[in-house]
């Protein structure tokens, strides 16, 4: 069965550097979510969509935006890069329109800064 | 908002005993419960969940039980492998068919050992 899709899969960057993670949802899954997860630590949601539209805003600091585009697929733009953002970067996307619970989780993508 | 506290943090089992990961919530309005397991730099797996209209389900090995009366619910693993290691984390929610889909609130994880 198709997965959730993550590029680039590691990523490295410098202080004051901009980023773009993207994310491509299971086919026919309509919301996407984005979570970052330190080492150590528990994942932490930071903003998701449904249809196109953002659905809830967690702990996304104000340098980070994100949207969702026609397809579905999700892009996480981060500018003025800290050395505190190096993190594992998941999304994650579920089908709310019929199921609206289970959330399956893409590879991640592990940025460095540096 | 909700908070989600999970117990113990560390737990190591021989191969084939138990084990039980036991998680509390805050928010009365979560009604999604899942658990996921984990491997070192690698992508957090759905293994179960229950919701909030549902006392216990099980899968094979893997039990989930949840009382809402007291806000806690707990996994339990049956004949433990080695290949169970791994960090496990529970997680809660507000979602409804349809309708609004809360984001994942996590536990902070229990790392569980097997040891053959």
């Amino acid at each position: 069965a198709a997965g959730v899709i993550q590029s680039p899969r590691h990523l490295i960057k410098e202080k004051r550097e901009t980023a773009t993670l993207k994310c491509y949802p299971i086919p026919r899954h309509d919301t996407v979510y984005w979570y970052q997860q330190g080492p150590g630590q528990d994942p932490q949601f930071l903003i998701s969509f449904y249809e196109k539209m953002q659905s809830d805003k967690g702990s996304i600091p104000d340098r980070f935006s994100a949207q969702q585009f026609s397809d579905y697929h999700s892009e996480l733009n981060m500018s003025s890069l800290e050395l505190g953002d190096s993190a594992l970067y998941f999304c994650a996307s579920s089908r709310r329109r019929l199921a609206g619970y289970e959330q399956y989780f893409g590879p991640g993508t592990r940025l460095t800064v540096t | 908002g909700e908070n989600v506290e999970q117990h113990p943090s560390t737990l190591s089992v021989q191969e084939g005993d138990s084990a039980v990961i036991k998680c509390t919530y805050s928010d009365s309005a979560s009604n999604y419960f899942p658990w996921y397991k984990q491997e070192l730099g690698k992508r957090p797996q759905l293994i179960i969940d229950i919701r909030s209209n549902v006392g216990e389900k099980k899968d094979q090995r893997i039990a989930v039980t949840l009382n809402k009366t007291a806000k806690h619910f707990s996994l339990h693993i049956t004949e433990t492998q080695p290949e169970d290691s791994a960090v496990y984390f529970c997680a809660a929610s507000e979602s409804s068919y349809g309708g609004s889909q809360g984001n994942l609130i996590f536990g902070k994880g229990t790392k569980l050992s097997v040891k053959p």
